[in-house]
């Protein structure tokens, strides 16, 4: 039961155009969410977060935008850079109980930056 | 200051045999997460320590997983006779306490089981 889920495997997007990345989660438990990217041979690191008061959050290039009501978030990068190339993970929690910070993570998009 | 490391970078081993993989975490990171990823697969929850609170042993998928955390550092991972559906990346990350502290990964150990 995938409750974290990243529908396209992978996205090409050319270079200093707009990435939009996807994800969808079904368990209405989760209350904060997280995008982490990762290039081969390295464990994930940490891009960008949002808790569910938010509905966008922002960091330089990086923009999370969350629609609860769909139980939907996307990752926007603007401008799209060669370095952007990896893979993405978008991951969510449920804070019912106050440190449970175990993070569920959806199946990852490649992300092609083209020159 | 170091990150996250983990041991060994990869291993080998035939069904059957058991393995333990290591992980050194962020120095006063109280806590400290194993994931794995399997082939085309995401991240999936292991096992979480937090302090001296007794771990969170949810995601480990058999009796054949455990892992220790010893004096609140060290963490070890051990699998007993190894099966081929074991074969994935281990991740371990660190954290400080709190909901929304950022978990810092090492950069796996890659098992192979033959």
């Amino acid at each position: 039961d995938q409750q974290v889920k990243q529908n396209s495997p992978s996205l090409s997007v050319q270079e200093g155009r707009i990435s939009i990345l996807n994800c969808d989660y079904t368990n209405s438990m989760f209350d904060y969410f997280l995008w982490y990217k990762k290039y081969p041979a390295e464990g994930p690191t940490f891009l960008i977060s949002i808790s569910s008061i938010k509905d966008k959050n922002e960091d330089g290039r990086f923009t999370v935008f969350l629609n609860k009501s769909a139980k939907h978030l996307s990752l926007h990068i603007v401008p799209s850079q060669p370095g952007d190339s990896a893979v993405y993970f978008c991951a969510a929690s449920a804070g019912a109980n106050f440190g449970n910070e175990k993070l569920t993570f959806g199946t990852g998009t490649r992300l092609t930056i083209i020159p | 200051g170091a990150g996250v490391s983990q041991s060994p970078s990869n291993k080998v081993t035939e069904k059957g045999k058991d393995v333990e993989l290591r992980c050194d975490p962020i120095s006063g990171h109280t806590a400290l997460y194993w994931y794995r990823q399997s082939l085309g697969q995401g991240l999936e929850f292991l096992i979480y320590f937090q302090g001296n609170s007794a771990p969170d042993k949810s995601g480990l998928p058999s009796d054949r997983f455990s892992a220790e955390r010893t004096g609140g550092s060290v963490s070890t991972l051990t699998i007993q006779r190894t099966q081929q559906e074991d074969s994935a990346v281990y991740l371990c990350a660190s954290s400080l306490w709190g909901r929304e502290e950022t978990q810092y990964f090492g950069p796996g150990t890659r098992l192979l089981v033959l």
